[in-house]
């Protein structure tokens, strides 16, 4: 079965701070890979996704994600982090076929408080 | 365009009770999938519907079901309530063909008194 971690529960950065949120999921086939962000009181929104092709995926507000078929992970990186990303971050994975391309299974979550 | 909506926001329910939630998908989306949020869990994958059938059911009870209409709109049904259904229920949408991803509404928090 799927199924997918996420390093940290709970991550505080400083303002400028480098971030880097670990993920891993379990399956031995061709996945697509996404991570989602969910500010505080809004729905969850797409930050980038992976399909195929170059494994290093830019999303959007200055996001990066690098998939690693060989350690099955799709770590999220931002250099210099802002007050604005704060927020909950998830990672998330579906198995690649016609049957179950949308069913999406989604890691725990890593809480991502950053101090001005 | 409008976003996936999701009726109603909030909902107070009592232990045993029945209740429908609704979920309008994003315009030519024709795929509509429902997740539970627990509080300070990631979503889980109830349901996923594609032309009015069911393509995909997670590890939910019998007591939770739903459908699609032909407008592609989908109710989510959950009979019999128990406490520990309480949780932000999620509705998502995608168009048709594979790396489409899944665009989600503002979810209905449902709370069982």
């Amino acid at each position: 079965a799927q199924s997918v971690s996420q390093h940290n529960h709970h991550v505080i950065l400083s303002e400028a701070a480098s971030l880097e949120l670990g993920c891993n999921y379990s399956y031995g086939g061709t996945v697509n890979l996404f991570w989602y962000v969910q500010y505080p009181g809004q729905h969850l929104q797409l930050l980038l996704k992976y399909f195929s092709g170059d494994p290093l995926v830019k999303g959007i507000k200055g996001f990066e994600a690098e998939f690693i078929k060989s350690k099955f992970s799709f770590n999220l990186r931002k250099p210099s982090v802002q007050w604005s990303d704060t927020a909950e971050y998830f990672c998330a994975v579906n198995a690649r076929n016609s049957l179950s391309y949308d069913k999406v299974i989604f890691g725990p979550g890593t809480s991502l408080s950053v101090i001005p | 365009d409008a976003g996936v909506t999701q009726s109603p926001t909030h909902l107070i329910k009592t232990r045993g009770q029945q209740v429908t939630l609704r979920c309008s998908p994003i315009s030519g989306h024709k795929s509509v999938s429902w997740y539970q949020q627990v509080l300070g869990q990631g979503p889980q994958f109830i349901f996923q519907y594609y032309e009015k059938e069911e393509r995909g059911r997670g590890n939910f009870p019998d007591r939770f079901s739903a459908r699609q209409f032909p407008n592609y709109s989908s109710e989510l049904n959950v009979n019999a309530l128990l406490l520990g259904d309480s949780a932000l229920y999620l509705c998502a949408s995608s168009s048709v063909g594979q790396n489409q991803p899944q665009h989600f509404g503002d979810g209905t928090r449902l709370s069982i008194l």
